[in-house]
């Protein structure tokens, strides 16, 4: 079965710190790769996804993430962080064996210091 | 803007109660999922449907069972409730084209369900 690690638990870091989270996936074909983001009080919503094609991609709020296929990860990443990024993120793997289902990682919580 | 519904945001009950836990959703998607949320599990698929009277079990069904009568409601019934039943519940919908439509989730508030 699938598994999804989140190596860190909880990050604290200050304004305009660079942000890097890791996500690491067990399953090594085809996948289709998630980061969903929960914001205090609000839904969990979707962050940035990828299928095929750029390893890179782009998400909203200046987040993007990186497939690395012989890794088996695809950590988020924030040049400059604010505040209004403190929220949980929780990378999420879809493989062929899996139908419709996604696996879920622990999720991070990061915490932005003013 | 209201997509998905969760028709309780807390609740508390007692071990042996029975719960039903509701969510409806107005995107008229296929697919509707039940997650439990755990602090450092994530989330974990209870259940999840692709059609109506379709159910599929998820990562962790035991103590649980879910009902899909129409296409816009997904319940979850813990029939009878323990300690350990003690989380967030999230309910999701995603669309029905393909597998790449099926991952774009949407999610509910939540219920926290407390079992004393």
């Amino acid at each position: 079965a699938q598994s999804v690690s989140q190596h860190n638990h909880h990050v604290i870091l200050s304004e305009a710190a660079s942000l890097e989270l890791g996500c690491n996936y067990s399953y090594g074909g085809t996948v289709n790769l998630f980061w969903y983001v929960q914001y205090p009080g609000q839904h969990l919503q979707l962050l940035l996804k990828y299928f095929s094609g750029d390893p890179l991609v782009k998400g909203i709020k200046g987040f993007e993430a990186e497939f690395i296929k012989s890794k088996f990860s695809f950590n988020l990443r924030k040049p400059s962080v604010q505040w209004s990024d403190t929220a949980e993120y929780f990378c999420a793997v879809n493989d062929n064996n899996a139908g419709n289902m996604l696996t879920f990682g622990g999720g991070t919580r990061l915490m932005v210091k003013p | 803007d209201v997509k998905v519904t969760q028709s309780s945001r807390y609740l508390v009950k007692r071990t042996g109660e029975k719960v039903f836990l509701e969510c409806v959703q107005d995107m008229d998607h296929e697919n509707m999922f039940w997650y439990r949320q755990d602090p450092g599990l994530g989330l974990r698929l209870i259940y999840f449907s692709y059609d109506v009277k379709m159910k599929e079990k998820g990562d962790i069904p035991e103590g649980y069972s879910v009902s899909r009568e129409k296409k816009e409601r997904f319940s979850l019934i813990l029939e009878s409730a323990s300690t350990n039943q003690t989380s967030m519940y999230l309910c999701a919908s995603s669309s029905g084209q393909g597998v790449r439509g099926a991952n774009v989730l949407t999610f509910g508030a939540g219920s926290r369900l407390t079992v004393l």
